[in-house]
């Protein structure tokens, strides 16, 4: 099993570009989340999902929006980019339940210049 | 709101102890987690704790839970290289499944 895929590993966009970052589990995960990692810190929450169709607001959603037509992608958009936005960006999934660990992607470095 | 704090580096020689400490906010939090990134991954869960316990082992971890103090650490024993990594704290807000993340500890190992 390939676990949590993340495409693109490396991007650099401009000002003002959109971008989609895609997000792909095979183990029919319910839950799945996007965090965003800043030089030196912890990852906060941008948005999650609780199934296929259903998403909700994490901590820092704003310039973003995600949709969740199947159980398998979870793709986060960028409609306006901004050098705030450059970071590291990790997507994560899990099945039901708070002692399921997070399986996580070995994230996107998106560069904003 | 829920916060979560962590020293930003430590220090040790190979074989021995590492203790990375960590305080949290969320009195709620009904799971405490460990994960450990190594350099261009993403995290992987290491171990984590039940917030009605106060100490679990798994082989060469040891975390201890401090509930009134709100205090979390991780132990490593017989600190190997392959142990350099940085190790992130965690905490389940309010029992929802979304983690609140510290900074990170850095763990140096020398050999």
């Amino acid at each position: 099993n390939a676990g949590v895929t993340q495409t693109p590993k490396f991007r650099i966009l401009k000002i003002g570009q959109s971008m989609t970052l895609q997000c792909t589990q095979d183990m029919n995960h319910n839950y799945m989340y996007w965090y965003r990692q800043d030089p030196g810190m912890g990852l906060k929450l941008i948005y999650y999902s609780v199934g296929a169709g259903i998403t909700d607001k994490g901590e820092v959603p704003n310039g973003y929006n995600v949709s969740r037509s199947t159980t398998e992608d979870f793709p986060l958009r960028l409609e306006l980019a901004a050098p705030s936005q450059t970071s590291v960006y990790f997507c994560a999934s899990s099945t039901q339940g708070a002692d399921q660990p997070q399986h996580f992607g070995d994230g996107t470095r998106l560069s904003i210049l | 709101g829920e916060d979560v704090e962590q020293s930003l580096f430590l220090s040790v020689r190979e074989g021995d102890s590492s203790v990375i400490n960590c305080t949290y906010t969320d009195s709620s939090s009904t799971y405490l987690y460990w994960y450990k990134q190594e350099p261009g991954a993403g995290l992987q869960l290491l171990t984590y704790i039940f917030s009605n316990m106060d100490m679990k082992q798994d082989q060469r971890l040891t975390v201890l839970l401090n509930k009134k103090d709100k205090h979390l650490s991780l132990r490593i024993a017989d600190t190997q290289t392959g142990d350099s990594a940085i190790y992130f704290c965690a905490e389940d807000a309010g029992n929802t499944g979304k983690l609140i993340f510290g900074q990170g500890t850095t763990l140096q190992v020398k050999p």
